[in-house]
Parts: C-alpha cells; sequence; structure tokens
C-alpha cells in the first residue's frame, strides 16, 4: 500500500519569496513516481511537476522545483519567487510504476501567497 | 476543446435519487480514471479504465456506484440510490496510455461538485 503525508495544513509566504511544501510518503514499491499537482478554488487540478524513483536529479519546472530525499521518503515542492497566482491547494501523490499507474493523494496544504 | 471536460459542474439531488456524471476525456487518451475528494481531502481512487475496459474498481464504495466507458472516449459514472455520504465533488482525470512512461501525467478536469439533500 502506499501512503502520503502532508504535513502543514497552511502556508503562508509572501510574494517573490520562496516556500517549500513537504511531502513524505511510505511505499513497498521499489519503483514508483512522485508528483505535485496545484488546485485552485476552481477546481481543476493541475499538473505541476514529476520526480521518478530512480531520477538522480532534483526536478524542475520554471518556478518550481522538487527536492528528492529517497532515504528520508520525501518529495517536498519548493516554489521560488512566490506569486500571488500560486495561492491554491497544493496536493503531493504518488503512483506505483506497476499496476495501472492509479494515483494515491495527500491531503494538501493551502498555500496563501500576501502582497 | 483540448482537456477533460465533465458535466455537469454542479449537481444537487434529493437523497434517494440516482445521478449520472459524463467525462469526455482528451481525445486519444487510453486511460481515464475517476476519483473522490471530499471537502477538506485530497482525491480518492474510484476506478480505472483502459479504452473501454473496467480494469480496476477497487475504489467503489458501494455497489450503487457504477461506472462505464462503452466505446473507450467518453465516460458515465452513476450513483443509484444517492445518500447523504455521497456528497463531494467527482474528478475525472485521463492519460495517454496505460503502461506508458511513468513520467506521463494524469490530466484532470474541472469536477463535478454532488450535494445530496
Amino acid at each position: 500500500a502506499q501512503k502520503i503525508t502532508q504535513t502543514q495544513p497552511g502556508m503562508f509566504v509572501q510574494e517573490k519569496e520562496a516556500v517549500t511544501l513537504d511531502c513524505t510518503y511510505d511505499t513497498s514499491d521499489q519503483s514508483y513516481g512522485l508528483f505535485w499537482y496545484k488546485q485552485p478554488s476552481s477546481g481543476e487540478m493541475i499538473f505541476l511537476i514529476y520526480q521518478g524513483s530512480y531520477d538522480e536529479q532534483n526536478a524542475t519546472e520554471g518556478r518550481y522545483s522538487l527536492n528528492f530525499q529517497k532515504a528520508r521518503k520525501s518529495a517536498n515542492l519548493v516554489i521560488s519567487a512566490s506569486q500571488l497566482g500560486d495561492s491554491a491547494m497544493y496536493f503531493c501523490a504518488m503512483r506505483a510504476n506497476t499496476g495501472f499507474q492509479k494515483l494515491v493523494f495527500g491531503t494538501g496544504t493551502r498555500l496563501l501567497v500576501s502582497p | 476543446g483540448a482537456g477533460v471536460s465533465q458535466s455537469p459542474r454542479y449537481k444537487v439531488a434529493k437523497r434517494g435519487q440516482d445521478v449520472a456524471l459524463r467525462c469526455d476525456p482528451i481525445s486519444g487518451h487510453v486511460s481515464l480514471f475517476w476519483y473522490q475528494q471530499a471537502l477538506g481531502q485530497g482525491p480518492e481512487f474510484l476506478t480505472y479504465f483502459q479504452n473501454e475496459a473496467q480494469l480496476d474498481k477497487s475504489g467503489l464504495p458501494s455497489d450503487r456506484f457504477f461506472a462505464e466507458r462503452p466505446e473507450g472516449s467518453v465516460s458515465t459514472l452513476k450513483i443509484q440510490r444517492t445518500q447523504q455520504e455521497d456528497s463531494a465533488v467527482y474528478l475525472c482525470a485521463s492519460s495517454l496510455a496505460g503502461k506508458g512512461p511513468p513520467s506521463q501525467p494524469q490530466h484532470f478536469g474541472d469536477g463535478t461538485r454532488l450535494s445530496i439533500l
């Protein structure tokens, strides 16, 4: 079984500052993928970034980077230079690379960016 | 449109009524997933289709929930004899292939917000 834990219900950051959203996971699978999604108030889940369990380098996508520490089973999302439009719910998710690849999500972190 | 389309956007039903939620995935996407998102929670997997075949329905909470994708494109999630605990946002997602590159993301629709009175 897979489990995702997000311990921060809410985070506050000032515009233009960096913020780290925490995610730890538990799985017995050797090969898996980790994802971060953003969910604005409109409800759509927007894919942000992906990290494979065998990737040696941390993933980056524009202002998003993933701090992957495999031994600690953590996959924290770092958002640099926060913008007002970054205010949303953020979900960490994982899936095994075997089977049918359903996503297992955490409970999410609400990020509020202030001017 | 280019994205996953779900309808209706909002649905209100009385307890005991049947409801049907529609998902139109991205054209050409083989895999289709349904998730249920309760208020303040992350989405939870309900069921998975590869083309028209329903390969995993382990997340369906009861036999009142039924999903189909008869022609391998549009999918319908049906809930019979709705209960108050069925109130949630129902999200549909699609991806290009069932066992493609592990990095391929699932693309989500805006969801259907279901309220049972």
